[in-house]
C-alpha cells in the first residue's frame, strides 16, 4: 500500500468512448500529477496540480482532461482517444511540487481498441 | 535543456555478483535527486533522496551515491528479487516538475 490508490487497474475502450481515471492519496500532500509511461519510453509528465490548482499541462492532447475537485483526489477523463494512447497512467503525489519526493499509485494500464 | 541519463539501459548479473547503475544529470541548481524501483506493470516506489554530492543513502542491498554530476546506485551481492528497473530523477532548473530517466533494467539470475 503506497498511499496512492489508482482505479481502475485495467481499462479497454473503443475510441468513441468516454472515460475516466480516478487518483486518490491519503498522504496529506499538497501537489498532484499524471504521468503517461508507454513501452520503452522515459516517464512522461502530463498534468501537474498544486493545491487543486493546475500548474503544469505539458502539451497534452485535449482528448485528456484533467480534474482535481480537492487536494487528496485527482481524475483524468478520457475521451475519443487514439490506440497511440495505449500506456500505462500513473497518478503520483508530493508534499511539494518536484522538491520532495513523490509517491506514485499502481497505475492504469489503458488499451485503446 | 534539463536532462537525465541513466547507464547501462539493461544489465544482467548473476545472483552475489555486485554491480552500479550510473544516473548523470545536467540540471543546473541540483535540488535533489531520487531513486526508484519499478516492476513490470507497476508504479515506480521510492527508494532514495540525496540532496548534496557526497551524500549516501542505503538500504537493505542498495547503497546510493550522489557526486556533483552523477548518481549511482550499487546493489552489492544481489538477489533475484532485486530484479526490476531503477529509475533516477531530478526536478527541474526551475524545480516546476521532475525529469525521470529512462532506467536500467535489472536482471538477477539465479
Amino acid at each position: 500500500e503506497t498511499g496512492v490508490t489508482q482505479t481502475p487497474r485495467h481499462l479497454v475502450m473503443g475510441m468513441t468512448n468516454k472515460k475516466s481515471l480516478k487518483c486518490e492519496q491519503h498522504l496529506g500532500h499538497n501537489a498532484m500529477y499524471w504521468y503517461k509511461q508507454s513501452a520503452k519510453k522515459p516517464l512522461e509528465l502530463m498534468f501537474v496540480y498544486n493545491f487543486k490548482e493546475q500548474t503544469e499541462n505539458n502539451s497534452v492532447p485535449s482528448r485528456f482532461s484533467p480534474e482535481c475537485p480537492n487536494s487528496s483526489h485527482l481524475f483524468l477523463h478520457l475521451h475519443t482517444l487514439q490506440p497511440e494512447d495505449s500506456a500505462l497512467y500513473l497518478c503520483a503525489s508530493s508534499q511539494e511540487r518536484a522538491r520532495t519526493e513523490a509517491f506514485f499509485g499502481q497505475g492504469t494500464r489503458l488499451t485503446v481498441v | 535543456e534539463d536532462q537525465v541519463t541513466q547507464s547501462p539501459e539493461a544489465l544482467r548479473l548473476q545472483e552475489g555478483e555486485s554491480s552500479s547503475l550510473n544516473c548523470s544529470y545536467t540540471v543546473s541548481g541540483l535540488r535533489g535527486l531520487f531513486w526508484y524501483r519499478q516492476d513490470p506493470g507497476k508504479g515506480p516506489e521510492f527508494l532514495f533522496t540525496l540532496y548534496s554530492a557526497g551524500e549516501e543513502k542505503e538500504k537493505e542491498r542498495l547503497k546510493a551515491t550522489l557526486t556533483k554530476k552523477e548518481s549511482f546506485l550499487h546493489i552489492t551481492a544481489p538477489k533475484p528479487e532485486d530484479s526490476a528497473t531503477y529509475l533516477c530523477a531530478a526536478p527541474s532548473g526551475s524545480a516546476r516538475q521532475l525529469t525521470f530517466g529512462s532506467g536500467t533494467q535489472l536482471t538477477v539470475l539465479p
